[in-house]
């Protein structure tokens, strides 16, 4: 069983700090993908990343992707409470068929 | 478009109980899932179906049966409810097509067993 490890488990900060949530896995996976979920709803994809070593930048959001592609991380710029939710990053490994999702990290940013 | 749709919101059962939770999707999408998420959790694939009348054991399956008849629907279903499903549930599509991996999610069911 493919296991994605996310950490920190919950972060809560200030508005316009940055921070930084990292998804680690001692399996291989073809891409990776980072999830938000708000409250009450299903997850929302945000990226996609797929090369080892690539970096994805989604406005105030940089995500990349570890150059063995078993890990990736996501840093955010100055926070605002509009970022608050669940991110989860989820692992392809390439059948089509499932991912596997990360344990997932639970963001406040206080106003 | 409405995407993947989910009923009911809401359910509250008794122990032993049986329910059919219901999944739609408009989109033509060939993969289907169902995932549980416990509070403050990630998701727990349930069930997976790659094409109508193909289904497949996910990570946690016990206590579940699916079909999918027709390409839009994959409904779940639980017999002999026990407090330990009490979580909230997600159906997802995906078209399944080479580097287009985005799954679209319903907006869950939560159910409660008590």
């Amino acid at each position: 069983t493919q296991l994605l490890e996310q950490s920190p488990q919950f972060l809560s900060i200030q508005e316009g700090e940055n921070l930084t949530v990292y998804c680690n896995s001692s399996s291989v996976f073809s891409s990776l993908q980072w999830y938000r979920q708000e409250p009450g709803e299903g997850p929302v994809l945000l990226v996609t990343v797929v090369t080892g070593g690539e970096v994805k930048k989604l406005k105030r959001l940089t995500f990349q992707f570890g150059d063995a592609r078993k890990d990736s991380s996501l840093h955010i710029t100055a926070a605002q409470p509009g970022d608050t939710g669940l991110y989860l990053c989820a692992g392809d490994s390439g059948g089509y068929q499932k991912v596997t999702f990360g344990t997932g990290t639970k963001l406040q940013v206080i106003p | 478009n409405a995407g993947v749709t989910q009923t009911p919101k809401f359910r509250i059962l008794k122990i032993g109980q049986s329910m059919t939770l219901q999944c739609t999707q408009d989109m033509n999408h060939n993969y289907m899932y169902w995932y549980r998420q416990d509070p403050g959790m990630g998701l727990k694939l349930i069930y997976y179906s790659v094409g109508a009348g193909i289904t497949d054991k996910g990570e946690v399956p016990n206590g579940y049966n699916v079909s999918r008849s027709t390409t839009e629907d994959f409904p779940l279903r639980l017999e002999l409810a026990a407090p330990s499903q009490t979580s909230v549930y997600f159906c997802a599509s995906r078209q399944g097509l080479p580097n287009d991996n985005e799954q679209f999610f319903g907006p869950g069911t939560r159910l409660t067993v008590l």
